[in-house]
């Protein structure tokens, strides 16, 4: 089936630790993006990607860092300067061929620090 | 992108049709009208959008006014499984080609009660 798999689904950090999530696509999409959210709050944007070897910085983007040398795949890194990185990042992917179409997201990695 | 408002919380009995408001009155003529919903700890779905007339899928329907200042998505038949929180975006269809960010406010948590 196609879709958006986001690994691991629960993560824990160790402090002055770097961890990386997985976000695959298998949609064909140009477009991926990566969101915060936090308890009882809308999604903030990190990053996001138009196209292969290129991505740029969302709202929150300072301890974060993201590489598209792929078209199916879009990594976060959480960085050690990230001090609060406790939540949970969600990762969608958007056709850029038509700009109404939607954002279709993956279930999301859940982040702890231990 | 304009403001969405959204009741908290709504019921609704099982079976029954579910009709959830959003009033979108800053709304201009490019901005499409998209809802997602979350269900907990899960990444938010896809479920229908619009930009002037009335639209229907497997899913829901979504009905806009003819001044597109509000619009109510409506699940047919609602189950236990549509327990979730609805989430009603605008967006306009040209971000500057940029495919940018959906801005998610709080939504409505919707219970469907058996």
């Amino acid at each position: 089936d196609g879709g958006i798999t986001q690994s691991p689904k629960y993560l824990f950090r160790k402090e002055g630790q770097n961890v990386t999530l997985s976000c695959e696509q298998n949609l064909n999409h140009d477009a991926m993006y990566w969101y915060r959210q936090d308890p009882g709050q809308g999604l903030r944007l990190i990053y996001y990607s138009q196209i292969v070897n290129d991505f740029q910085k969302g709202d929150i983007a300072e301890g974060y860092s993201v590489s598209r040398e792929k078209k199916e795949s879009f990594p976060l890194t959480v960085t050690s300067a990230q001090k609060n990185p406790t939540a949970f990042y969600l990762c969608a992917s958007k056709s850029g061929e038509l700009v109404a179409q939607p954002q279709h997201f993956g279930d999301g990695t859940r982040l702890s620090i231990l | 992108d304009a403001k969405t408002t959204q009741p908290p919380s709504m019921d609704c009995a099982e079976g029954r049709a579910a009709n959830l408001p959003c009033n979108h009155s800053t709304i201009s003529g490019n901005e499409y009208v998209y809802w997602y919903r979350q269900i907990h700890s899960q990444g938010p779905q896809y479920i229908i959008h619009g930009l002037k007339n009335n639209e229907t899928n497997e899913m829901a329907s979504l009905i806009i006014t003819e001044d597109r200042k509000s619009s109510t998505l409506i699940l047919p038949h609602a189950t236990l499984r549509d327990t979730a929180v609805y989430y009603c975006i605008v967006r306009p269809s040209n971000s500057g080609g940029s495919n940018y960010k959906l801005t998610f406010g709080k939504g409505t948590l919707l219970t469907v009660n058996p």
